[in-house]
């Protein structure tokens, strides 16, 4: 069974540009949940979707935002980004609460 | 919100002797304790967890036990091998780890000394 796979691993972005990240769950599972993780702040709940609804939000600015499709994939996009918002961007996929969360390796974010 | 606190931040254990790593939470209405390994490059693992209505958990050399009324719950790993290196996450949540998220803690270096 294939795992969490995040595209891209790597990128760099540059101040005040957008970027849009990709998580394909593990077959089967409907919830999708993405977190932040920094060496200052630790991991941080960003969303999760589950059946193409944002059921919760963590404390994060409008700037961040997702949404997820029909077949369970997500996204999530950062607007007008800044350079604290390097970081690597996890997402984690469950069968359904309460369950499990696996997560993928991660895409990780660089901002110049 | 949920604050969970982990100590220590760094571990170093020589090899074979057991390694226990704390945390402490504040809302009394998480219910679900899971436990993850984090190895370099890598997305954390899940590696054993607990629920509110079970003191303790065992997994082979890993174990978890769960203070609901101190609101504490701990992580041990007897006779500690090299690959046990790599950073640890305690983590919290209210919905057994699903809308709400979850809460995670700071982590701990686990360095496993030859």
């Amino acid at each position: 069974k294939a795992g969490v796979t995040q595209t891209p691993r790597y990128l760099i972005k540059t101040r005040g540009q957008q970027v849009t990240l990709s998580c394909s769950p593990i077959s089967g599972h409907r919830s999708v949940s993405w977190y932040q993780q920094t060496p200052g702040q630790g991991l941080q709940f960003l969303f999760e979707y589950f059946s193409e609804t944002q059921r919760n939000k963590g404390n994060f600015p409008g700037r961040f935002s997702g949404r997820q499709f029909s077949n369970s994939r997500s996204e999530m996009n950062v607007s007008t980004l800044e350079l604290g918002d390097s970081a690597l961007y996890l997402c984690a996929s469950s069968q359904g609460p309460p369950g499990e969360l696996f997560f993928g390796e991660g895409s990780r974010l660089t901002v110049l | 919100g949920e604050n969970v606190e982990q100590h220590p931040s760094t571990l170093s254990v020589q090899e074979g002797d057991s390694a226990v790593i704390k945390c402490t939470y504040s809302d009394s209405a998480s219910n679900y304790f899971p436990w993850y390994k984090q190895e370099l490059g890598k997305g954390p693992q899940l590696i054993i967890d607990i629920r509110s209505n079970v003191g303790e958990k065992k997994d082979q050399r890993i174990a978890v036990t769960l203070n609901k009324t101190a609101k504490h719950f701990s992580l041990h790993i007897t006779e500690t091998q090299p690959e046990d290196s790599a950073v640890y996450f305690c983590a919290a949540s209210p919905s057994g780890g699903g809308a709400d998220g979850l809460t995670f803690g700071k982590g701990t270096h686990l360095i496993i000394q030859p």
